[in-house]
């Protein structure tokens, strides 16, 4: 079974510009859940996404967001890029939302901010 | 709001030694779940070993165990026998109970980074 896929793997963008990443669970997974990864601030929880609706979110400023398609496939976007937006993106699917389910983690999506 | 505290930013431990990982944390809630992720150089973050916290065993993963003291808040992680292999970051991470289709978020640790000397 195919693991959860990140694309695109790199990314350079400039400040100002807006960016969206996506990801795709492992098949059957309806839970996916997004993380910012930097030296500073290390992992931090973005938003939490499971049957197309968020569930839960993180203390991130409006300009992230994220959605869902029917075939669970998820997006995050961010606009108005700033260089603190620089980090990993991590992407993590699990079977269904709930706490006992294990996530499953992408490879990640490297951000460059310039 | 519940927080996660690794200590150590490094440890080293020479191949087929033991080496210990401490990680604390702190909560209000009775039933979470903790985990230790493994991070090589690759990126991908891998599960290593979870505990259920109404579970007074401590779980044990091949060649990886963690001593869970529910009373002190802490959850370190014993790696027996080191590998090469086993050189990443670790993270520790918390995850309460949740419901409503919302399966909790993950709250990391900083990390601690592991070095296997040959």
């Amino acid at each position: 079974k195919a693991g959860v896929t990140q694309t695109p793997r790199y990314l350079i963008k400039t400040r100002g510009q807006q960016v969206t990443l996506s990801c795709s669970p492992i098949s059957g997974h309806r839970s996916v859940s997004w993380y910012q990864q930097t030296p500073g601030q290390g992992l931090q929880f973005l938003f939490e996404y499971f049957s197309e609706t968020q569930r839960n979110k993180g203390n991130f400023p409006g300009r992230f967001s994220g959605r869902q398609f029917s075939n669970s496939r998820s997006e995050m976007n961010v606009s108005t890029l700033e260089l603190g937006d620089s980090a990993l993106y991590l992407c993590a699917s699990s079977l269904i939302g709930q706490s006992h389910n294990e996530q499953f983690f992408g490879p990640g999506t490297r951000l460059t901010v310039l | 709001a519940q927080t996660v505290t690794q200590s150590q930013p490094e440890m080293s431990v020479q191949e087929a030694e033991t080496v210990t990982l401490s990680c604390t944390y702190d909560t209000s809630e009775s039933d979470y779940y903790l985990f230790w992720y493994k991070q090589p150089p690759s990126r991908q973050m891998i599960l290593v070993i979870r505990q259920e916290a109404y579970k007074q065993q401590n779980a044990t993963e091949n060649r990886f165990s963690v001593n869970f003291q529910k009373a002190a808040k802490s959850f370190s992680l014993k790696i027996s026998d080191s590998q090469l292999g086993d050189a990443a970051m670790y993270f520790c991470a918390y995850r309460g109970m949740n419901y409503g289709g919302s399966q909790g978020n993950l709250i990391f640790g900083k990390g601690t980074k592991l070095s296997v000397k040959p």
